[in-house]
């Protein structure tokens, strides 16, 4: 059963717009949101984090949301850049210090 | 500051034969994870270990799998007779603390031919 979900495979958009990326979650327990970016042939990279007493954190261009009453949450990247071209992942914790992922959305950012 | 440190990149075995995977966490981090990634996949946690403890190995296959983190050096992954179903990317990470962000190395590709 896949307790963290990214339905959009893939997500395409030009220069300079922003990017959504969204993730759903089912497991009331996880208290502790993270998204990794992940370039081909090298380990995940932190990018920014939530806790679930929140519903937004910024970091430079980097915005994440959580709706805890939909169990859902989106990182918007504003303004997208060629380099952000990578596959980002969503992850949860709660109570363990293991993080579930979800499959990853491949975001093509297009000059 | 080193990263997260992992050995070797790239790892092929035969069916049969034992693969060994190493991780060496940031300085000064004494938590290690290693996680699975199949193609198409997402990661999938395996084993959470701790300097000399095994604190959580509920991701970890009942046979053949094992891992450590001793005292002194890197924290090992240890595959015995690989089957081509363990052909994936294992990641490490390590944390400073429990509770706190995980940060990963680049990954080993095994491939079992």
């Amino acid at each position: 059963d896949q307790q963290v979900k990214q339905n959009s495979p893939s997500l395409s958009v030009q220069e300079g717009r922003i990017s959504i990326l969204n993730c759903d979650y089912t497991n009331s327990m996880f208290d502790y949101f993270l998204w990794y970016k992940k370039y081909p042939a090298e380990g995940p990279t932190f990018l920014i984090s939530i806790s679930s007493i929140k519903d937004k954190n910024e970091d430079g261009r980097f915005t994440v949301f959580l709706n805890k009453s939909a169990k859902h949450l989106s990182l918007h990247i504003v303004p997208s850049q060629p380099g952000d071209s990578a596959v980002y992942f969503c992850a949860a914790r709660g109570g363990s210090e293991k993080l579930v992922f979800g499959k990853g959305t491949k975001l093509t950012v297009n000059p | 500051n080193a990263g997260v440190m992992q050995n070797p990149r790239h790892l092929v075995r035969r069916r049969g034969q034992e693969a060994r995977l190493r991780c060496s966490p940031m300085k000064g981090h004494s938590h290690v994870y290693w996680y699975r990634q199949l193609p198409e996949e997402g990661l999938k946690f395996m084993v959470y270990l701790q300097k000399e403890n095994i604190i959580d190995e509920s991701g970890m296959p009942k046979e053949r799998f094992s891992a450590e983190f001793p005292k002194e050096g890197p924290s090992i992954l240890r595959i015995q007779q690989v089957v081509r179903g363990d052909s994936a990317a294992y990641f490490c990470a390590s944390s400073p603390w429990t509770s706190y962000e995980q940060y990963f190395g680049p990954g080993t590709r095994l491939t079992v031919t």
